[in-house]
């Protein structure tokens, strides 16, 4: 069966301090992955989204970025962390027909 | 272009009473359609999954929805509401073509189950 890792759970960093959120799949290959952001009060936000390894696609401008740098893996970077970027960050995979979310990594920016 | 409407960030409802939580969609293709049911600090769990097939759709835990093109809608529904139902629910699109899976969701519908 397939599975969805994402770590880490929490993590609390200050303003101006990179970040590294990594996303792992299992027992499937070729996956579509997602980059979801829940801020507090809204809905989920689709951030980028990747359909092969080096393929990234983003869906709204902002101060992250993402790579694939394996098949069956996802990564969410920022150089500069600002205060805006605290959220709730889920990490999804080929939600066509259904999707398969990992159980999110909750940032806090300070 | 795909978008959804979820009416109600916050329903209340009576253990044993009917839950209903409202959903419109917009797409230019044929949609897909999705519930989701977030606990808190979890991620989201497919309820159940509107593909084309029959429009009266059934779901886990007793939740069912159904698709109505000319409403443009997708209310998901439970007769009876129990406690462990209180939680967040998203409805989502995507479209039914290849090339149009991304997942677009609802701001949510936070439900609270009155003892």
């Amino acid at each position: 069966s397939q599975t969805i890792h994402q770590w880490p759970a929490t993590l609390v960093q200050p303003v101006g301090s990179p970040l590294s959120l990594e996303c792992t799949v299992e027992g499937t290959s070729n996956p579509n992955l997602y980059w979801y952001r829940q801020a507090a009060g809204r809905g989920l936000q689709l951030l980028f989204y990747s359909v092969g390894i080096g393929q990234i696609s983003s869906e709204v401008p902002q101060n992250l970025s993402a790579s694939r740098p394996q098949d069956r893996q996802f990564i969410l970077s920022s150089k500069k962390l600002l205060l805006s970027d605290s959220g709730f960050y889920l990490c999804a995979w080929s939600p066509r027909a259904q999707g398969h979310f990992g159980s999110g990594t909750r940032l806090t920016v300070v | 272009a795909q978008s959804v409407t979820q009416l109600g960030s916050h329903v209340s409802v009576s253990e044993g009473a009917l839950v209903l939580l409202r959903c419109n969609y917009s797409s230019s293709v044929p949609p897909y359609l999705f519930w989701y049911v977030q606990y808190p600090n979890q991620g989201l769990q497919l309820l159940l999954k509107y593909t084309s097939a029959a429009t009266l759709v059934k779901g886990i835990n007793g939740f069912e929805a159904e698709f109505k093109k000319s409403e443009t809608s997708f209310h998901l529904t439970k007769p009876s509401a129990h406690m462990s139902d209180a939680a967040e629910y998203f409805c989502a699109v995507s479209g039914a073509n290849f090339g149009n899976e991304k997942l677009t969701f609802g701001t949510g519908t936070r439900l609270t189950i009155i003892p």
